[in-house]
């Protein structure tokens, strides 16, 4: 059973236009979520994150809105630059679990020229 | 700041060999934790590790073995690998927040 789901596996968008990646988890108790950013040949390496208690969160280019009725995440990329072309794997963590992540399986993102 | 550094890069073995994948971090953190990442399966955790002296399994811990004899090392062992452990693998290591550092990873393949 997969408790964190990226269901599209693949996205592609023009440059300068919005990418939004999306997320769906089934843990009620996951109270913490994160994006992790990888190039190929590379670790991946941290996006940005939101906590439960918080509904958005922005950081440049970057915005993550959760929907806890939902249980359901996206990010927001804006505008898309063709740097920003790379697998995205959504995380979901319980606070005190030790910092065990749960990884959804990834969405690739290219922006194109 | 070297992070977390892992080795080696890459590696071929045959069925059967055995293997220690090492892992360091310079960052004093007390959580380290080894993934792995197949294609279209996303970073599933092998083991980890709260603390020196201390492992535990994840989601995937059948065929590896790990320690953490000090704090900013956590090996990863194979004792006889097998073709189903060809992967990239990765570790990773976090501070009291839930944010992870990784290292850029071990491409392993088993012949």
């Amino acid at each position: 059973d997969q408790q964190v789901k990226q269901n599209s596996p693949s996205l592609s968008v023009q440059e300068g236009r919005i990418s939004i990646l999306n997320c769906d988890y089934t843990n009620s108790m996951f109270d913490y979520f994160l994006w992790y950013k990888k190039y190929p040949a590379e670790g991946p390496t941290f996006l940005i994150s939101i906590s439960s208690i918080k509904d958005k969160n922005e950081d440049g280019r970057f915005t993550v809105f959760l929907n806890k009725s939902a249980k359901h995440l996206s990010l927001h990329i804006v505008p898309s630059q063709p740097g920003d072309s790379a697998v995205y794997f959504c995380a979901a963590s319980v606070r005190g679990s030790q910092g065990n992540l749960i990884f959804g399986k990834g969405t690739k993102l290219s922006v194109k020229p | 700041n070297a992070g977390v550094t892992q080795t080696p890069k890459f590696r071929v073995l045959k069925t059967g060999q055995s293997m220690t994948l090492l892992c360091a971090q310079d960052m004093n953190h007390e959580y380290m934790y080894w993934y792995r990442q197949d294609p279209g399966m996303g970073l599933r955790l092998i083991h980890y590790s709260v603390g020196e002296g201390t492992t535990a399994k994840g989601e995937v811990p059948d065929g590896y073995n790990v320690s953490r004899l000090k704090k900013q090392n956590f090996l990863l062992g194979l004792e006889s690998a097998a073709p189903s452990q060809t992967s990239v693998y990765f570790c990773a290591s976090i501070s009291g927040v839930t944010e992870a550092f990784f290292g850029q990873g071990t491409r392993l393949t088993v012949v």
